[in-house]
């Protein structure tokens, strides 16, 4: 119940695609949503994050999604650049700590040229 | 993230040995947070502290990791008899008091091998 299943596991897109990642998740008590962007060699670096009482939150060229009967949630990247090209991992959390993350497989995006 | 300084980088030790990694949140931050990434895997949870106190261990293996966060100094992650197995990033996260808005910020890591 505590897992946050993601996919797809890798993505490859064109520079100028909408790359899409999606998340599932079970536990109801989830209601912080981040997304983080890591590149090889360095930390986790937050996104975009959401929360359950919205169902889209848009940052510059990130946009989260968020359907809270499904219990799912997703990442769009609009126009995307060669320098997206990472790792990118959705998580939850919940509670009183926000720092306790149940992260996600994680998708590794290549963005071509 | 810049601001939760690990140290070292890069760690090389041989099985039977002890590692200590060390944490810095960002300053005003009085929470932290350690993980553990697996090649070609996500994030795990292992323990949450705050200064003087353990909050939440519940992702920590039984033996011979512990983990500290001193009233002065550093967080620090002590892992004893290290094993192959334990070859992993470890990465520290630092968050203000918990809130509505207390999101965790997280350090370059500590690369781990074990040789």
């Amino acid at each position: 119940q505590q897992q946050v299943k993601q996919s797809p596991q890798s993505l490859i897109v064109q520079k100028g695609g909408i790359p899409i990642i999606n998340c599932a998740y079970e536990n109801t008590a989830f209601d912080y949503f981040p997304w983080y962007q890591q590149f090889p060699g360095k930390g986790p670096a937050l996104l975009i994050a959401i929360r359950p009482d919205v169902s889209e939150k848009k940052e510059g060229r990130f946009t989260i999604s968020f359907n809270k009967s499904a219990k799912q949630f997703s990442l769009h990247i609009m126009d995307s650049q060669p320098g997206d090209s990472a790792t990118y991992f959705c998580a939850a959390a919940g509670g009183t700590s926000y720092g306790k993350l149940t992260f996600g497989q994680g998708t590794i995006l290549t963005v071509h040229p | 993230n810049a601001g939760v300084m690990q140290n070292p980088r890069h760690l090389v030790r041989r099985r039977g040995q002890e590692a200590r990694l060390r944490c810095s949140p960002m300053k005003g931050h009085s929470h932290v947070y350690w993980y553990r990434q697996l090649p070609e895997e996500g994030l795990k949870f292992m323990v949450y502290l705050q200064k003087e106190n353990i909050i939440d261990e519940s992702g920590m293996p039984k033996e011979r990791f512990s983990a500290e966060f001193p009233k002065e100094g550093p967080s620090i992650l002590r892992i004893q008899q290290v094993v192959r197995g334990d070859s992993a990033a470890y990465f520290c996260a630092s968050s203000p008091p918990p809130g509505r808005n207390t999101e965790a910020f997280f350090g370059q890591g500590t690369r781990l091998t074990v040789v």
